[in-house]
This record gives structure tokens, sequence and C-alpha cells, in this order.
């Protein structure tokens, strides 16, 4: 099994200022790679596909990077509605599909 | 476009089965998705149950797959999931989502159904 872990698990940052948030995997996983964003009492909605793809409707300040097993995505200027919970999943090896243990991204 | 929605009991005993179904929307099932479940514990992270395919092939996780079953009901236009011998460790907000066939991530989601396991 594929092992999916992010850093930080808690990301503070100020309106308006950018967020980094990292996705290591225990073996490659290509570019095999999708993050999703999950608010309080919501479905995980899918951001980035293809490790760096942007799904449908999603703003560009969103933007994904990485391959094999390092990963990043990139907040540009944070806004209200981004404050929320973010994981990775890898779909390169499966089953089973795995996901990170998620990242916060807080209001500081 | 294509909606899922989850249903079944939001209570099962202790060493009951746990059954919940998808009702797909807006779109066939016999397209060309695979369609999965997964669980989120209470504040907790996403851990993926398993998929199926209007063929009726299937992938589980190999830490559920002696106590899961996922079937499909093309003529229904649903998916179903079958969890044996739950415990506590099983409660959980159920999500059925679609693999896309293009991404191959989960590109929509249903609203998810709390589960949860006590006597």
């Amino acid at each position: 099994e594929i092992v999916m872990t992010q850093s930080p698990a808690t990301l503070s940052v100020s309106p308006g200022e950018r967020a980094t948030l990292s996705c290591r995997a225990s073996q490659s996983v290509s570019s095999n790679l999708a993050w999703y964003q999950q608010k309080p009492g919501q479905a995980p909605r899918l951001l980035i596909y293809g490790a760096s793809t942007r799904a449908t409707g999603i703003p560009a300040r969103f933007s994904g990077s990485g391959s094999g097993t390092e990963f990043t995505l990139t907040i540009s200027s944070l806004q209200s509605e981004d404050f929320a919970v973010y994981y990775c999943q890898q779909y390169n090896n499966w089953p089973p599909r795995t996901f990170g243990q998620g990242t916060k991204v807080e209001i500081k | 476009q294509v909606q899922l929605q989850e249903s079944g009991p939001g209570l099962v005993k202790p060493s009951g089965t746990l059954s919940l179904t998808c009702a797909v929307s807006g779109g066939s099932i016999s397209s060309s998705n695979w369609w999965s479940w997964v669980r989120q514990p209470p504040g907790k992270g996403l851990e993926w149950i398993g998929e199926i395919y209007h063929s009726g092939s299937t992938n589980y996780n190999p830490s559920l797959k002696s106590r899961v079953t996922i079937s499909v009901d093309k003529s229904k236009n649903q998916f179903s999931l079958k969890l044996s011998s739950v415990t506590a460790a099983d409660t959980a907000v159920y999500y059925c989502a679609r693999d896309d066939k293009e991404s191959d991530a989960f590109d929509i989601w249903g609203q998810g159904t709390m589960v949860t396991v006590s006597s």
C-alpha cells in the first residue's frame, strides 16, 4: 500500500497570503495524484488531478506541481472561502486508492 | 449533470451489516466510469472502501476486503455497499463518488450519509 503523508497538519495563513501544502508518497506515483478541498459538513471537492491539472471550475489561484513522490498544492492568494481541509490522493497503484491525512488551512 | 445520493439506515447494531445505496441521476451508471465508496470517521481523514464497474468488476481495500461487498443494479441506475460484522470503528460518514474516466480522480461526490454503529 502506498502511504501518503501531508505536511503541515495545520497551516495558519492570513487572507491574501500564499499557502503552500506538501504531500509525499512512500513510493513513486508518477503524476497520478489528486488534491481535494473539504469544508465542514460537506463532501470533498476535486481541485487538481494529474498532479497539476485544475478540475472544471477551479480558480486559477489553485495550482499543483510535482511528480514521483513529492507534490505541492499552492494557493496563490487565500480567499475567505479557501479556509478548509485539503487532501491529496494517489491513484497510481491500487487497490487501495490512498489519501493523505489532510492539511487544515486556518485563518491566522 | 451527474448527481449521486446515498441512502440507508443511520444506525446499525454491532456485529450487524451496514447496507447503503447510491443512486445515480443525470447520467448512466453504465458509462465508462468506475463508482466508489469512501468513508470518513468523525474528525478524521478519508478512507477508500472499494469500487465497481457497471460490468460488476470490483476492487476493494485489502483492509476491508473480507467484510465488503459492492454491487451494481443497472436497471435502477444505482450501486450498493454492504459491510458486515461492523463495530464502533465503522462509524463514519459514507460517501459514494464517481471515478472519472478521464482524470481517474473522484470528480463527483454524494453529500454523504452518517452511519453510527451502536446498540
